[in-house]
């Protein structure tokens, strides 16, 4: 158990709809990474946020948005949603997220399917 | 963006041989980890790797981190069923960053 929680863990819905993803950090870890694992394009980092604030961004869509709240727990909204947008999505914590000794810890991940 | 290649992309091996996977990239890496992915699963750190240079073990498992920055290989010795899983080598280029993943290697131990 890596201590990195995320919810829910398998999501279905519809083509065009919106879903929201959550993910709670370990306990004292500041940086919050979302990824998207998908078949042809492995894993991929989506965005960084450190302590409420975006820090780097990856090959996130502009359907896709997330934010970190004053509690460090963060949420990845995607909307509109596509076919293609059925994958894994997993949230990784780090204690800074500001050096390159800092370890990123992955979730569960959830699975979303869009019909 | 960055990418890395990393192989092979699957193993079919015996109990108990020796298994050996590698990545490469074209540009520089400042950490190479090396992680394991089970079924429904995230991934889960085995070894990180911060100087160019480093050998890092973890019981079985040995990580080296290449001279050039460019490259990484893991080691797993006496392989035993429980290795299974899909094994992915990671890079990270400066700090404040996400990790670029290989595509992994798929591990396959046949009793």
């Amino acid at each position: 158990d890596s201590g990195v929680t995320q919810t829910p863990k398998h999501l279905i819905t519809a083509t065009g709809q919106r879903v929201t993803l959550r993910c709670s950090p370990r306990s004292g870890d500041l940086s919050v990474y979302w990824y998207q694992q998908s078949l042809d394009q492995g894993l991929q980092f989506l965005i960084q946020y450190y302590n409420g604030e975006e820090r780097a961004k990856g090959n996130i869509l502009e359907r896709f948005s997330a934010q970190q709240f004053p509690d460090l727990h963060s949420e990845l909204n995607l909307s509109s949603l596509e076919l293609g947008d059925s994958a894994l999505y997993f949230c990784a914590s780090s204690s800074d997220g500001g050096s390159s000794t800092d370890t990123q810890y992955f979730g569960p991940g959830t699975r979303l399917t869009v019909l | 963006g960055q990418q890395l290649n990393q192989s092979p992309q699957s193993m079919f091996i015996q109990e108990g041989e020796d298994v050996s996977m590698n990545c490469t990239s074209s540009s520089i890496f400042n950490t190479w980890l090396w992680y394991k992915q089970e079924p429904g699963e995230g991934p889960v750190l085995l070894i990180a790797l911060y100087k160019a240079g480093e050998l890092t073990s973890n019981g079985r498992l040995t990580a080296q981190f290449g001279i050039t920055r460019k490259d990484s290989f893991l080691n797993i010795s006496a392989s035993i069923p429980s290795d299974v899983g899909i094994y992915f080598c990671a890079g990270l280029e400066g700090g404040a960053d996400g990790l670029t993943f290989g595509k992994g290697t798929h591990l396959i131990i046949q009793p």
